[in-house]
């Protein structure tokens, strides 16, 4: 069964420095979604991309945050300057326009 | 916000069957009901999903009332591996929108 895959696993970083969450979407997707959940908390949505474009975003995804397809396959979520409150499990999602999304098994970010 | 009603808890015994109902009387007309769960940290995984007509696939059943105001899933012979969080969500078909996640209803399957 096709998957989602994401790297890194797990990830630390200095607060204040930049990090790069990428993602691999299922090949024939057309959307794709980056959630975040804080440990003990709701899944919360970031972003919707599609057509090589944002088309939705949360109120969380500030100027912080970017997402681009560098390359047409991957997908990449970039943090510029990590917070402590950043700290949470980041989970990348994809959607071909049946069932429902397919979501990577996530990659959790602990800011130090 | 989510647009659902879940009870926060359950419980079900190892081979019967699982039964988790959601509210969603504010539910619209081109509004579908979606069902995910998420076991430990994992990615959520999509279940099953329905407009207004019962559903069924090998993971799952999904028992949408006539008025389309509430629903059940329906896990026939919940097994230890069942136990996880389970989400009701409301939203119109298409990846244009985004789906919210509520609080969802957390499921211990007891042998």
């Amino acid at each position: 069964e096709p998957e989602v895959t994401q790297t890194p696993s797990h990830q630390v970083t200095q607060m204040g420095q930049e990090v790069i969450l990428r993602c691999v979407p299922i090949s024939n997707h057309l959307y794709f979604y980056w959630y975040r959940q804080i440990l003990g908390q709701k899944v919360e949505f970031l972003v919707s991309f599609y057509n090589n474009e944002i088309s939705e975003k949360s109120e969380i995804f500030d100027d912080q945050f970017s997402v681009e397809r560098p390359d047409g396959s991957n997908f990449t979520l970039k943090i510029r300057s990590t917070k402590l409150e950043d700290s949470a499990m980041y989970f990348c999602a994809s959607w071909q326009g049946t069932y429902g999304y397919t979501f990577g098994s996530g990659t959790r970010l602990t800011v130090v | 916000d989510a647009k659902t009603t879940q009870p926060p808890s359950m419980d079900c015994a190892e081979g019967r069957a699982a039964n988790l109902p959601c509210n969603h009387s504010t539910i619209s007309g081109n509004e579908y009901v979606y069902w995910y769960r998420q076991i430990h940290s994992q990615g959520p995984q999509y279940i099953i999903h329905g407009l207004k007509n019962n559903e069924t696939n090998e993971m799952a059943s999904l028992i949408i009332t006539e008025d389309r105001k509430s629903s059940t899933l329906i896990l026939p012979h919940a097994t230890l591996r069942d136990t996880a969080v389970y989400y009701c969500i409301v939203r119109e078909e298409g990846g244009g929108f985004k789906t919210i996640f509520g609080a969802g209803t957390r499921l211990f399957v007891k042998a």
